[in-house]
């Protein structure tokens, strides 16, 4: 069974940073490219960026509306995906969810960005 | 970025009766490969969302029968044959043909 585990969320101060981590099992995790998505309170879905397998260079994708604040990295050993968040805005504030071909997705994780 | 345009915002069913929605994209979401890349997702309240459709109309594992997917083009339609007081929450369509991938503002199902 595919499950994907989000952590590393919290409170925290507009310019800031924060580190989530997208915990994987139940398939071979270097294999997939890995997406975050996230929800602001009571609001839609808004894609943040993706990061390719291996295979695939691991490279990344990112929204154009934290390019250059969030980046993403990959630890196929830990099968874990990281969302570096930085220089956080209260706009930030949302749940974040880890996806795989968003087909499968993680019950998310809540960062609150406080002025 | 390809815009996804859902309607009704919101919809009120009766148990047992059909319901359908509707999601248009401002761009073609049919691939060269043949395959259409618009997606439906469920969101019940607190919860994460569900995978429900892929590639305009596959239903994801353990989706029930009555959910199915259809269109062409840029109009799509998510039809659910006979609704259950489960089926509530809000309806997302997404397309991933381009990036970003993108997604509708969601279809607010509830029972009357």
């Amino acid at each position: 069974e595919v499950q994907l585990v989000e952590s590393g969320g919290g409170l925290v101060q507009s310019g800031r940073s924060l580190r989530l981590s997208c915990t994987a099992s139940g398939f071979t995790f270097g294999d997939y490219a890995l997406s975050w998505v996230r929800q602001a309170p009571g609001k839609g879905l808004e894609w943040v960026g993706f990061i390719r397998s291996k295979a695939y260079g691991g490279t990344t994708e990112i929204a154009a509306s934290v390019r250059g604040r969030f980046t993403i990295s990959r630890d196929d050993s830990k099968r874990t995906a990281y969302l570096q968040m930085n220089s956080l805005k209260v706009e930030d504030t949302a749940v974040y969810y880890c996806t795989r071909d968003q087909l499968y997705w993680g019950q998310g994780t809540l960062v609150t960005v406080s002025s | 970025d390809i815009v996804m345009t859902q309607t009704p915002l919101s919809l009120s069913v009766t148990p047992g009766q059909p319901a359908s929605m509707s999601c248009k994209s401002s761009q073609s979401l049919l691939h060269s490969d043949g395959k259409t890349y618009l997606y439906w997702y469920l969101q019940k309240p607190g919860q994460p969302p569900q995978l429900l459709i892929y590639e305009l109309s596959n239903r994801f594992s353990g989706v029930p029968e009555r959910f199915s997917g259809s269109g062409s083009g840029t109009d799509f339609t998510l039809k659910i044959s006979r609704v259950e007081a489960e089926d509530v929450g809000v309806y997302y369509c997404m397309q991933s043909i381009q990036l970003p991938p993108t997604f509708g503002q969601g279809t607010k199902v509830d029972i009357k």
